[in-house]
């Protein structure tokens, strides 16, 4: 079955500085990739998702991830952190006709002043 | 607002206890993913439904059931509760039947306290 490893469960950054927070997953076949975001007391938020094509997906909030099939990674990155980008972050990963999806266990971003 | 709603959104309730956590999808999906999260396991899958038929199954307890009503709401069921079930439970909602296609919508979730 598939997993999905987030390499660090906080990252600590300070406002406008970059940001790339790590996803490795594990499939023995084709797999969709996903991050969402959770804000505190709310529910998921799809960021962006990948499933075929350009390996370099832009998502919302200036937020974006490359596929990287022979390292098996999706890390998600954003040039310049806010103050309100502060939440916890989960990278996904489901394979090609199964609605399994797996999460990992998630980074806590802390964006300071 | 992601259109997809939850009830209640928290519970407390005794060991050995049974409940029924309620989710109305988005105007429109047919899925339903229902989603366990817990300090200690993260974030599951337990079960998905596609117009009132059961599509996936995942980490989800024979103590666990979920059913897919024809006005496609769904109700998942938790019964003989354990401490160890307290958690935040997940809905989210879907237009198509597979995660790929198209995007899961979250609700709030209903958080669950048995003690």
């Amino acid at each position: 079955a598939q997993s999905v490893t987030q390499l660090d469960s906080q990252v600590p950054v300070f406002e406008e500085a970059p940001v790339e927070l790590r996803c490795n997953y594990s499939s023995s076949v084709s797999v969709y990739l996903f991050w969402y975001v959770q804000y505190p007391n709310q529910g998921l938020q799809l960021l962006l998702k990948y499933l075929s094509g350009s390996t370099l997906v832009k998502g919302i909030n200036g937020f974006e991830a490359e596929f990287n099939k022979s390292q098996t990674s999706f890390h998600l990155r954003k040039p310049s952190v806010h103050i309100s980008d502060t939440a916890e972050y989960f990278c996904a990963v489901t394979q090609y006709n199964n609605n399994d999806m797996r999460f990992g266990a998630g980074t806590r971003l802390t964006v300071k002043p | 607002d992601s259109g997809v709603t939850q009830t209640p959104k928290h519970l407390i309730t005794a060991t050995g206890q049974r409940v029924t956590l309620r989710c109305s999808p988005r105007s429109g999906d047919l899925s339903v993913y229902w989603y366990q999260q817990s300090l200690d396991q993260g974030l599951q899958f337990l079960i998905q439904y596609y117009n009132g038929e059961e599509r996936a199954k995942g980490n989800i307890l024979e103590r666990f059931s979920a059913q897919q009503f024809p006005d496609l709401h769904s109700e998942l069921n938790l019964s003989s509760l354990e401490l160890g079930d307290s958690a935040l439970y997940f809905c989210a909602s879907s237009s198509g039947e597979g995660l790929g296609s198209t995007e899961a919508f979250f609700g709030q979730g209903t958080r669950l306290t048995v003690v």
